[in-house]
């Protein structure tokens, strides 16, 4: 069963620092990884899918790495501003008995960046 | 191409009433998930369909929650005589395989 947990549960940091998210995964048989954002009270928005082949996925300021053999992966955020202040939620799949991937979520890291 | 669609978005229900959450996936998409975010929790799988079979309810509670996605039209998610514990936010996610999941803006039911 696989089982997500994200760390630090909360982060308040000011603009335009670098920062780092951490994510690790108990079930490391998996094909890919995926970090979310979420807006208080909004739905999910997916910022970056890793292929289990891949090491690193870059978009704009985000960059996550996915280090599958010790069950890890982190997002890093460059050049924080404030429209950055989220919760992100990182997702790694479950295989199911009927062959499906469901996802496991972490409870997230709620993320403030101060102006 | 329109992303997933989730209707309504906020939904209020009196303990003992049915609600009934519907979910249109994107173009194309023919694999819908249901998820539930209770709150200060993170989200729980509840249930996989495909076009007129559920595949895994194993998230599902056993009792009042049921789901289909017919031929034709959106993927509804039901619960009936709703109880405050059934608060929360579901998300509806559609991918074209079994892979990649893309999330729909979610319901946020309300049992008073």
């Amino acid at each position: 069963k696989q089982e997500v947990t994200q760390i630090p549960a909360a982060l308040s940091v000011p603009e335009g620092e670098n920062l780092v998210l951490n994510c690790s995964f108990t079930d490391s048989a998996i094909y890919n990884l995926q970090w979310f954002r979420q807006d208080p009270g909004k739905g999910l928005t997916s910022l970056l899918l890793i292929q289990s082949s891949q090491r690193e996925q870059t978009s704009g300021r985000l960059n996550a790495s996915l280090d599958k053999s010790s069950g890890r992966s982190t997002l890093y955020i460059a050049a924080s501003q404030p429209g950055d202040s989220a919760t992100y939620l990182c997702a790694a799949p479950e295989r199911s008995n009927f062959g499906n991937e469901k996802l496991t979520f972490g409870t997230g890291t709620r993320l403030t960046i101060i102006p | 191409n329109a992303g997933v669609m989730q209707n309504p978005r906020h939904l209020v229900r009196r303990r003992g009433q049915e609600a009934r959450l519907r979910c249109s996936p994107m173009k194309g998409h023919s694999h819908v998930y249901w998820y539930r975010q209770l709150p200060e929790e993170g989200l729980k799988f509840m249930v996989y369909l495909q076009k007129e079979n559920i595949i895994d309810e194993s998230g599902m509670p056993k009792e009042r929650f049921s789901a289909e996605f017919p031929k034709e039209g959106p993927s509804i998610l039901r619960i009936q005589q709703v109880v405050r514990g059934d608060s929360a936010a579901y998300f509806c996610a559609s991918s074209p395989v079994s892979y990649e999941q893309y999330f729909g803006p979610g319901t946020r039911l309300t049992v008073t």
